[in-house]
């Protein structure tokens, strides 16, 4: 199984629409949680944390879900700009390694 | 913020030689950096991590002798791929970490293509 679960998608949405995303994770020692973008070809790049309370930042919110080792998250009014591959990212205390999922494909379509 | 230059961008080389890809923090002291690598559709997976002045310790299945890491200096983590082939043929990335933040700063990636 491995650590980090997402669905590949692609996603295929019209501009506005609001779309979320699903991860699950193994290890239950993990303490720390995150989402990067990664545009094709290059880095990925830190959207946001994510926070046992849920959190959010202008039209994404992240959610957490320890007790199901669950993590979402939700893009609204999505812009054509918004499509990449969302990854799921996780790690078992500060400062260690990430580890990430596969991924999941937004495309956002006029 | 915080800067970490990889080079080079893309490489390509023929089978049997080897490829040095360099990792540079511009502005901060990179105690800890991270090597992964990225096969298409796939997601990164780490294949060392090294501290510096430390010997790397690679993730099961690594081979450390095929993917030599070295990290002399606060600033430069290099990663030399050895007797390349074509199934080397990936997305390098490196990610390194300042102890006193514990923030992660991604270089470009590396492209690489044996052929």
């Amino acid at each position: 199984r491995k650590e980090v679960e997402q669905d590949p998608g692609p996603f295929n949405v019209p501009e506005g629409a609001t779309v979320a995303f699903n991860c699950t994770y193994s290890n239950s020692a993990s303490q720390s949680f995150f989402w990067y973008r990664q545009d094709c070809r290059k880095e990925p790049k830190l959207l946001m944390s994510v926070y046992s309370s849920g959190n959010e930042d202008g039209r994404f919110t992240a959610q957490l879900n320890r007790a199901s080792q669950y993590i979402s998250l939700l893009i609204r009014d999505s812009k054509l700009s918004d499509s990449a591959t969302y990854l799921c990212v996780v790690n078992k205390y500060v400062g260690d390694k990430l580890v990430f999922g596969a991924g999941t494909i937004l495309r956002v379509k006029s | 913020g915080a800067v970490v230059s990889q080079h080079p961008s893309w490489v390509i080389c023929k089978s049997g030689t080897s490829v040095k890809i360099e990792c540079r923090s511009l502005d901060f002291q990179a105690t800890t950096m991270f090597w992964y690598r990225q096969f298409p559709k796939q997601s990164l997976m780490l294949m060392a991590t090294s501290n510096e002045g430390s010997k790397a310790t690679y993730e099961q299945g690594v081979e450390k002798d095929k993917f030599l890491i070295n990290h002399a200096s606060l600033t430069l983590s290099t990663l030399t791929v050895t007797s390349a082939h074509p199934e080397d043929s990936s997305f390098y990335i490196c990610s390194a970490r300042e102890a006193r933040d514990y923030g992660y700063t991604f270089g470009s990636g590396t492209r690489l293509t044996v052929v």
